[in-house]
């Protein structure tokens, strides 16, 4: 069965510190594969999102995430992280050529940012 | 542009009552997905509705219904209600089944 893994539950980073959130999958083929971020009590804003081509994809709030097919993976990077940062983050995949069918989404990995 | 709308933010029933849920995609888009946050279980796909029609649905039991009228909103309708359906219930539109899926605010609905 299809599932992605967020191996951390949690992570508490400096402001000003680099951030890299795990993401894996398990699909019988290339997925389509995102990340979504959720702050308190609202709903998912799309980062970014890979369907094909360049494996290093540029998201929103300098955000960026890299494609290994070898890995099953889709981390999610930030050089410089920002108070403003600090939110719940969900890896999500949908079958290729599929990208509006149902989401499979990791139990999500939320974020502190300490000053 | 307007993003996904949903309604009411929150919603208050007791157990065995019925809820109903209310969802406006983006303009232009078609497809309207129903999802469940309930704690500790995730983000768990309910149901998609496309061009008018249920197009898949997720392991819930029947009581989760829904339709999507000619104007693409969508309803969800939750029957006996149960405790355990507490959680926050969000909506997603796509322009199509190739789209990406883009979220609304959601309902947070409480069983007591």
């Amino acid at each position: 069965a299809q599932s992605v893994t967020q191996p951390d539950i949690h992570i508490t980073v400096s402001e000003g510190a680099s951030l890299e959130l795990r993401c894996n999958y398990s699909y019988g083929a290339t997925p389509y594969l995102f990340w979504y971020v959720q702050s308190p009590g609202q709903g998912l804003q799309l980062l970014l999102k890979y369907f094909s081509g360049d494996t290093l994809v540029q998201g929103i709030k300098g955000f960026e995430a890299e494609f290994k097919r070898s890995q099953s993976s889709f981390n999610l990077r930030k050089p410089s992280v920002h108070w403003s940062d600090a939110a719940e983050y969900f890896c999500a995949v949908a079958l290729a050529n599929q990208a509006g069918t149902a989401l499979i989404f990791g139990k999500g990995t939320t974020l502190s940012v300490s000053s | 542009e307007a993003g996904v709308t949903q309604s009411p933010t929150h919603l208050i029933k007791t157990r065995g009552q019925q809820a109903t849920l209310r969802c406006s995609p983006i303009s232009g888009h078609t497809s309207v997905y129903w999802y469940q946050q309930a704690l500790g279980l995730g983000l768990q796909f309910l149901l998609w509705y496309d061009e008018g029609e249920e197009r898949n649905r997720g392991n819930f039991p029947p009581r989760f219904s829904g339709r999507q009228f000619p104007n693409y909103s969508s309803e969800l309708n939750v029957n006996a209600l149960e405790l355990e359906d507490s959680a926050l219930y969000l909506c997603a539109s796509s322009r199509d089944r190739r789209e990406t899926q883009y979220f609304g605010p959601g309902t947070r609905l409480l069983v007591l």
